[in-house]
């Protein structure tokens, strides 16, 4: 069966600090994958998706980046940390060819202060 | 263009009670439909999907969801509401791309 997982759970960083945040699939080859934010109260965003390694799109212009190293391996980034990047960042991913559904990690909790 | 409509951003039901959370799509060809559940602090996770075979769907935990192409409508519901149905509650549509709902926060009252 398929597991999607994230890390760190949660995490606590300073404005102007870097970030990595890491997501691995296992038992699945060639998935699209996802990173999404939720800002309190708030829905969905999708930030970044990857139909391959290295071919990232993006959604939102903002502070953040992707990459995409292997097949199953997603991981956002900044160089600089604002305020405005807490929030629960969640990952995602979904077979190449389907009806679309995706599936989730577990998250990670972002608080920049 | 495909979008989700999800009426009302929190719903309260007594313990027991029928819930039921209102979907609406709009979908430029007969889309895929899906119902998320979110616990706190937790991700997203799949309840039921419709793919155009029957058009009343079961999922887990209790939940179905009928599609009704007439009134553009994906409604979710469960005859007996528990304590631990509280959570929040996502409709998404897809025909190319999965468009989200803004999410429907479910209270369960003792």
């Amino acid at each position: 069966s398929q597991t999607i997982h994230q890390w760190p759970a949660t995490l606590v960083q300073p404005v102007g600090s870097p970030l990595s945040l890491e997501c691995t699939v296992e038992g699945t080859s060639n998935p699209n994958l996802y990173w999404y934010r939720q800002a309190a109260g708030r829905g969905l965003q999708l930030l970044f998706y990857s139909i391959g390694i290295d071919q990232i799109s993006s959604e939102v212009p903002q502070n953040l980046s992707a990459s995409r190293p292997q097949d199953r391996q997603f991981i956002l980034s900044s160089k600089k940390l604002l305020l405005s990047d807490s929030g629960f960042y969640l990952c995602a991913w979904s077979v190449r060819r389907g009806a679309g559904e995706q599936y989730f990690g577990p998250g990670t909790r972002l608080t920049v202060t | 263009a495909q979008s989700v409509t999800q009426l009302g951003s929190h719903v309260s039901v007594s313990e027991g009670a029928l819930v039921l959370l209102r979907c609406n799509y709009s979908s430029s060809v007969p889309p895929y439909l899906f119902w998320y559940v979110q616990y706190p602090n937790q991700g997203l996770q799949l309840l039921l999907k419709y793919t155009s075979a029957a058009t009343l769907v079961k999922g887990i935990n209790g939940f179905e969801a009928e599609f009704k192409k007439s009134e553009t409508s994906f409604h979710l519901t469960k005859p007996s509401a528990h304590m631990s149905d509280a959570a929040e509650y996502f409709c998404a549509v897809s025909d190319n791309k999965i468009i989200f709902g803004k999410g429907t926060r479910l209270h369960i009252l003792p």
